[in-house]
């Protein structure tokens, strides 16, 4: 057990909608990353938060959309889902990435749209 | 971005044999880190590198840190069943501490 806990395990949902992943990360690390992975794809980086600030952010869609809150915990809001969004998506944390590179990876929430 | 090339794509050994895969970078990296994933779960961190020519070990596991600073290397010895996953190469891309990237992965497979 990796300490980081994401929620939902599993998501179904439709073409349009909007849904919302939630992660908590470690207890002490202050950066949550967010990944997607697609089917037998490696992980693509989407955006990352520390300490509530937007630090980076990779391939991520205008769609989708994420915060971190002042208890740390973050969201990933995804809207007008697409089929091809359909993946499993990590949330991974660390303590400070300036000095601690190590990052820990949560169970995944898998999306699938329909 | 940043590529990171991960070989072979995929092994296929018999149980109690070694193992070797290597990653490869356009761009120096200052941190290399060796994450398995089981099916779907959450990548684990297995090794951390942060030095240049840096050697280190987890049980069965030994990565190093190779000296060009572009490339890395884990080998798994006497293999058994449960290393079977995927094995992602991983670090920030040189001094932007705030972008990751993972490599490809190598999946490997091992056979009682």
């Amino acid at each position: 057990d990796s300490g980081v806990t994401q929620t939902p395990k599993h998501l179904i949902t439709a073409t349009g909608q909007r849904v919302t992943l939630r992660c908590s990360p470690r207890s002490g690390d202050l950066s949550v990353y967010w990944y997607q992975q697609s089917l037998d794809q490696g992980l693509q980086f989407l955006i990352q938060y520390y300490n509530g600030e937007e630090r980076a952010k990779g391939n991520i869609l205008e769609r989708f959309s994420a915060q971190q809150f002042p208890d740390l915990h973050s969201e990933l809001n995804l809207s007008s889902l697409e089929l091809g969004d359909s993946a499993l998506y990590f949330c991974a944390s660390s303590v400070n990435p300036g000095q601690d590179y190590e990052q820990y990876f949560g169970p995944g929430t898998r999306l699938t749209v329909t | 971005g940043q590529q990171l090339n991960q070989s072979p794509q995929s092994m296929f050994i018999q149980e109690g044999e070694d193992v070797s895969m290597n990653c490869t970078s356009s761009s120096i990296f200052n941190t290399w880190l060796w994450y398995k994933q089981d099916p779907g779960e959450g990548p684990v961190l297995l090794i951390a590198l942060y030095k240049a020519g840096e050697l280190t070990s987890n049980g069965r596991l030994t990565a190093q840190f190779g000296i060009t600073r572009k490339d890395s290397f884990l080998n798994i010895s006497a293999s058994i069943p449960s290393d079977v996953g995927i094995y992602f190469c991983a670090g920030p891309e040189g001094d932007n501490f705030n972008k990751f990237y993972f490599g490809s992965g190598t999946k490997l497979n091992v056979k009682p």
